[in-house]
C-alpha cells in the first residue's frame, strides 16, 4: 500500500539556520513521483518540486535543495539559510504510475516549520 | 495565467443540509482533483475528474459527489451533511496526461457544519 510519513510534526529554527525536512515513503511501484507542497496559513498548497523515480539526482532551487535516496525511501527537503516567510506547512506526497492512477495524491501528515527572527 | 479558482472561499451550513463547491482549472488543465484536508485526517483524495469522466475515486461515502463540465470545470456536492465534513475542500487541476503530471491547488474552500 501506499504511504508517506513525515514524522516531524513541528519544527522551529532562529532565522539564518539550514532545516531538514524528512520524507519516507512506501510503494510497491517501480514508477512513481514524489512532490514538495507548501502551505503557507492561507491555505492554497503551493508547488515546489516533482521528482519521478527514475530520477535520483539531487537537485537545488536557490535555499532549497532536495535529496532523493530510492535506497532509504526518503524524499527530504532542505531549506539552507532560514527566512520568516519560509513559516509554512509543508507536505511530501506520493502518486504511482499509471493511468488508473491518476489525480491520486497521497500526502503525508505534513511538517509545520516556524521560523522565528 | 490565472491559477486555479475556486468558491465559495467560506461557507457554514447545517447538519443535514447539502451543499456545492465549485473549481476552474488552469487554462489548458482538463483534470480536476478534490481534497479534504482535515486537522485529524489530514489531505485526503476526494476523487479526480477529467474530460467530464471519473477516473478515480478516493475512500469518501456516496454522499460526496462531483461532476466536470465541457469546459473543465467542476463541482462537488455534498449531501446530508455532518458535522464531520467540516473541512478545507482543495481542488487541483492539471494537464491530465496518463502519466501523472503536477497538480496545481487552488485556495481552497473552508466549509464549516454546524
Amino acid at each position: 500500500a501506499q504511504k508517506v510519513t513525515q514524522a516531524q510534526t513541528e519544527i522551529s529554527v532562529v532565522e539564518k539556520e539550514d532545516v531538514t525536512l524528512d520524507c519516507v515513503y512506501e510503494t510497491r511501484d517501480t514508477t512513481y513521483y514524489l512532490f514538495w507542497y507548501k502551505q503557507p496559513p492561507s491555505g492554497e498548497l503551493v508547488f515546489l518540486i516533482r521528482r519521478n523515480s527514475f530520477d535520483e539526482q539531487n537537485e537545488i532551487s536557490g535555499r532549497y535543495s532536495w535529496n532523493f535516496q530510492k535506497s532509504t525511501s526518503s524524499f527530504n527537503f532542505t531549506i539552507t539559510a532560514s527566512q520568516v516567510v519560509d513559516s509554512a506547512v509543508y507536505f511530501c506526497a506520493l502518486s504511482e504510475g499509471g493511468s488508473n492512477q491518476g489525480g491520486k495524491l497521497i500526502f503525508g501528515q505534513g511538517t509545520e516549520l516556524s521560523v522565528k527572527p | 495565467k490565472a491559477g486555479v479558482t475556486q468558491t465559495p472561499r467560506y461557507l457554514i451550513k447545517t447538519r443535514g443540509q447539502q451543499v456545492t463547491l465549485s473549481c476552474s482549472p488552469i487554462s489548458g488543465h482538463r483534470s480536476v482533483s478534490w481534497y479534504q484536508q482535515t486537522p485529524g485526517q489530514g489531505l485526503q483524495f476526494l476523487f479526480e475528474y477529467f474530460s467530464e469522466t471519473q477516473r478515480n475515486k478516493g475512500n469518501f461515502p456516496g454522499r460526496f459527489s462531483g461532476r466536470q463540465f465541457s469546459n473543465s470545470r467542476s463541482e462537488m456536492n455534498v449531501s446530508t451533511l455532518e458535522l464531520g465534513d467540516s473541512a478545507l475542500y482543495l481542488c487541483a487541476s492539471s494537464l491530465g496526461q496518463l502519466d501523472t503530471d503536477t497538480q496545481y491547488f487552488g485556495p481552497g474552500t473552508r466549509l464549516t457544519v454546524l
